[in-house]
């Protein structure tokens, strides 16, 4: 079964600085997705930024980007120019593509707090 | 676009009785609405599968006859909590996918049973 892990759970970042969120996943797939999901206190779950596993490029959304290592089955997120409204929680998470033999569920890994410090 | 709202955002009902929370996409057809359970400070715990017009998938160890989920249409589905205790108490958040595309979650519902 695919498994998602963040071995990290809190970091904290200054604001105006870069932080880089760790996640590794298990899986026996060659194409599937990967996404990282911000939590804020709110609890609305946000899609922050999304991966295919097919595409070589890093994807890169404003101050995120990730850096996809898939013989290594890493996806970090930096995040560029720290804001205070990025504190949350955040979530790696894993999905096969449909359609397929999979289960086409999202896996989430558990989390890590980011506190953004003024 | 891709809004899913969830309703209540809160409830607080008395240890036995039921209580239903309901899911809608509000600007797209869901084919696909997943069901997930989050205890504090703790990642998504998916509870389901719901297929509109077929009967949910359960993930294992869910209780469906407990958790009954029901996806009678394209925009809305509820899960109700059947006799409701204090160990039911949690924030139940839902998603919709439309076809093959995005999960788009909801604001989430926090269930507190005394």
């Amino acid at each position: 079964a695919q498994t998602v892990t963040q071995s990290q759970p809190e970091m904290s970042v200054q604001e105006a600085e870069t932080v880089t969120l760790s996640c590794t996943y298990d899986t026996s797939e060659s194409d599937y997705y990967l996404f990282w999901y911000k939590q804020p206190p709110s609890r609305q779950m946000i899609l922050v930024i999304r991966q295919e596993a097919y595409k070589q490029q890093n994807a890169t959304e404003n101050r995120f980007s990730v850096n996809f290592q898939k013989a290594a089955k890493s996806f970090s997120l930096k995040i560029s120019d720290s804001q205070l409204g990025d504190a949350a929680m955040y979530f790696c998470a894993y999905i096969d593509p449909p359609p397929t033999g999979g289960s086409e569920k999202l896996v989430f890994g558990k989390g890590m707090k980011l506190t953004v410090n003024p | 676009g891709a809004v899913v709202s969830q309703h209540p955002s809160r409830v607080i009902c008395k240890s036995g009785t039921s209580v239903k929370i309901e899911c809608r996409s509000l600007d797209f057809q869901a084919t696909t609405m997943f069901w997930y359970r989050q205890f504090p400070k703790q990642s998504l715990m998916l509870m389901a599968t719901s297929n509109e017009g077929s009967k949910a998938t359960y993930e294992q160890g869910v209780e469906k006859d407990k958790f009954l989920i029901n996806h009678a249409s394209l925009t809305l589905s509820t899960l109700t909590v059947t006799s409701a205790h204090p160990e039911d108490s949690s924030f139940y958040i839902c998603s919709a996918r439309q076809d093959l595309g995005e999960q788009y979650f909801g604001p989430g519902t926090r269930l507190t049973v005394t």
